[in-house]
Formats: C-alpha cells, structure tokens, sequence
C-alpha cells in the first residue's frame, strides 16, 4: 500500500533563508508523487509533481523537489524564504484503486515564515 | 483554464435543511472529486466519479448525496447534517488514464456551518 510521511508538523524559518520540507514515501511500484499548497482558508494549489521522468523537479514560486529512490524521499526545498510562503504544505502520494487514482495526503506541515 | 469553481462559499444550515454544493470545471477532466477537510487536518475523500459513475465512495454517510449530471457539474446533496458535518468541502478534477496519475487541480472550497 501506498503512503507518505511528513517528518515535520511545523517549521520556521526566516524571510530569506533555505525551506527544507521532509517527505518519505512507501509505494511497492514506481510512485507518483506531489507537492501541494494551502493558504488559510483556500483551496488546494499545485507546487509540482514527480511522474517517473527527471528525478529534480522544478515547480512553481521557487520550489523544487528532488525524487531519492534510494532513500524513499521527496523533500521540497526553496533557497530563500518569502513571507508570502506562510502557509500548509502536503506532501501526497497517487495510488490507484478501483480504476481509477487516488490521493494519499501526509498530514501536512505548516511552514512559518519570520520577519 | 485551470479553475475549478464552488458555489456557496460559505454555507450554514440547520440540522434540518437540505441544500446542495456545487462544483464545475471546463477543462475537459473525466474524473472528479468530494473531499471533506477539517481544521489542521489533511483533506479526506470523500467521493470519486469517473467519467460522470461513482467508482469511489469512502462509506460515507447517506446524510451526503453526490451526484454528477455532466462530466463538468458535480453537486453534493446535504441533508439531516450533523455539527460534526461542519468542514471545509473541496471539490476536484483531474484526467483520467489508466496507467498514468495525473495531478488534481481544487476548488476553493465550501466552508459549511451546521447549527
């Protein structure tokens, strides 16, 4: 069965500094794997997804990831920190199940951002 | 276009009423979704239609209804609702091939209050 761990509920960092956001996958075949965004009060936003081609993935507002399949991970990172970047971050596994796909969320981790 | 609508916003009913949410897409996705997301909390599915049939229903109560008419329109059906109902309800879309996972794009969401 398919699932993701997110090691950290809560993060902090300040304006300008490196986020390192931590996810470990468990999959028994060659996972799909994304990053997505959640502003309070708001809907779910894309950051970027893994689909088995290039290991680095780039996304959108800085962010990347980086597929280890030795390590089961796919940590997000941004070099530098915007204020704008407060926000609930989730990391999520696509399993498939009953024809079609579906999502399994880590329990996020909330990233704050520190003048 | 990569927008997926809701309407209401926000929505309080009694324990009584009945009312609907609405979803809608245009970007030609076969499979959409009803997620129920509590404060702190990752998003939980709910619903999943595919090619406008239900192919997932996570034993959810019979007080919610979905219903999909068109492969755009997805509603869910609210009726005798509990406090404990009171969530935000994210609506989704994606593609749907077998042999690929493609990414899901949400809607805003309805904030929903039961009194």
């Amino acid at each position: 069965a398919q699932s993701v761990t997110q090691l950290d509920s809560h993060v902090s960092v300040s304006e300008g500094t490196p986020v390192l956001l931590r996810c470990n996958y468990s999959s028994s075949y060659s996972p799909s794997l994304f990053w997505y965004v959640q502003h309070p009060n708001k809907g779910l936003q894309l950051l970027l997804k893994y689909t088995s081609a290039a290991t680095l993935v780039k996304g959108i507002n800085g962010f990347e990831a980086e597929f280890k399949k030795s390590e089961t991970s796919f940590h997000l990172t941004k070099p530098s920190a915007h204020m704008s970047d407060a926000a609930e971050y989730f990391c999520v596994v696509s399993s498939w199940n009953s024809g079609t796909y579906k999502y399994i969320f880590g329990t996020g981790t909330r990233l704050k951002v520190l003048a | 276009d990569t927008e997926v609508t809701q309407t209401p916003k926000h929505l309080v009913m009694g324990m009584t009423n009945k009312k609907s949410l609405k979803c809608e897409q245009h970007m030609g996705h076969r499979a959409m979704y009803w997620y129920k997301q509590k404060a702190k909390k990752p998003p939980e599915l709910m619903f999943v239609y595919s090619y406008e049939k239900l192919s997932i229903n996570e034993s959810v109560p019979s007080r919610f209804s979905p219903e999909c008419p068109n492969s755009s329109l997805l509603n869910l059906h609210l009726h005798a609702l509990q406090p404990e109902d009171s969530a935000l309800y994210l609506c989704a879309s994606s593609q749907v091939t077998s042999g690929s996972s493609y990414e899901q794009y949400f809607g805003p969401g309805t904030r929903l209050t039961v009194t």
